[in-house]
């Protein structure tokens, strides 16, 4: 079975460019999940999509931050325009309906922000 | 709203030594609970997961951890660590009802020293 799959692996920006991160989840997964890690914290759930329907994006900065799941498989995440604190490795994983079968995670993005 | 406590931010032992990852849980609902391990610049790898029935479970490297529902813990534990073991360990819960994401703690670096 093929795993998370997402890109770019790095990513080096000056603040205020933007950025888009790509996600393909395994499929027949209908939930996916975008979460950020800082350095030295856990991972922070910034959306969960539910088929391309968005469950959950309360911690997302809708400011700045924007998501899309086309056609239930696919995701984007997109930040405009980015600032320092941004720095931070954007995570994306991928779970059946229930949850119970455990959550599987890409390798994620590093993304740096000079 | 769950939330996830790690009691300590770094736990460093002695190759061979036991040791044991502490990790506490909030949540008015009942949950699952995860723990994860990320290895240097690698993404989150799913290591032992309680969903439901004996509140022992273990993983295939030798880590085990109890779910504690009357102290709303989930310790992970280890009796004799390796250096491959060094890692950042994350625990996790998530509802088993609703939404479903996952919650993290902060982490725990694990240090193996020889």
């Amino acid at each position: 079975e093929a795993g998370v799959a997402q890109s770019p692996r790095y990513k080096i920006i000056e603040k205020r460019q933007s950025v888009a991160f790509w996600c393909n989840p395994i499929s027949g997964h209908a939930t996916l999940y975008w979460y950020q890690q800082i350095l030295g914290q856990g991972p922070k759930l910034l959306i969960q999509f539910q088929n391309n329907g968005v469950v959950d994006d309360s911690q997302l900065p809708k400011d700045r931050f924007s998501a899309e799941r086309l056609k239930g498989v696919d995701s984007t995440l997109k930040i405009q325009p980015a600032k320092l604190e941004d720095s931070a490795v954007y995570l994306c994983a991928s779970s059946t309906w229930t949850g119970s079968g455990g959550y599987t995670f890409g390798s994620g993005t590093r993304l740096t922000v000079v | 709203a769950q939330s996830v406590t790690q009691l300590d931010s770094q736990v460093p032992v002695f190759e061979e030594a036991p040791v044991e990852l502490r990790c506490n849980y909030s949540s008015s609902v009942s949950v699952y609970l995860f723990w994860y391990v990320q290895y240097p610049n690698q993404g989150l790898q799913l290591l032992l997961k309680y969903l439901s029935g004996s509140t022992l479970v273990e993983s295939i490297n030798g880590f085990e951890a109890e779910f504690n529902k009357s102290q709303t813990s989930f310790h992970l534990r280890k009796p004799s660590v390796h250096i491959s073991d060094t890692a950042e360990y994350f625990c996790a819960v998530s509802e088993v009802q609703g939404a479903q994401k996952l919650v993290f703690g902060q982490g725990t670096r694990l240090t193996i020293n020889p």
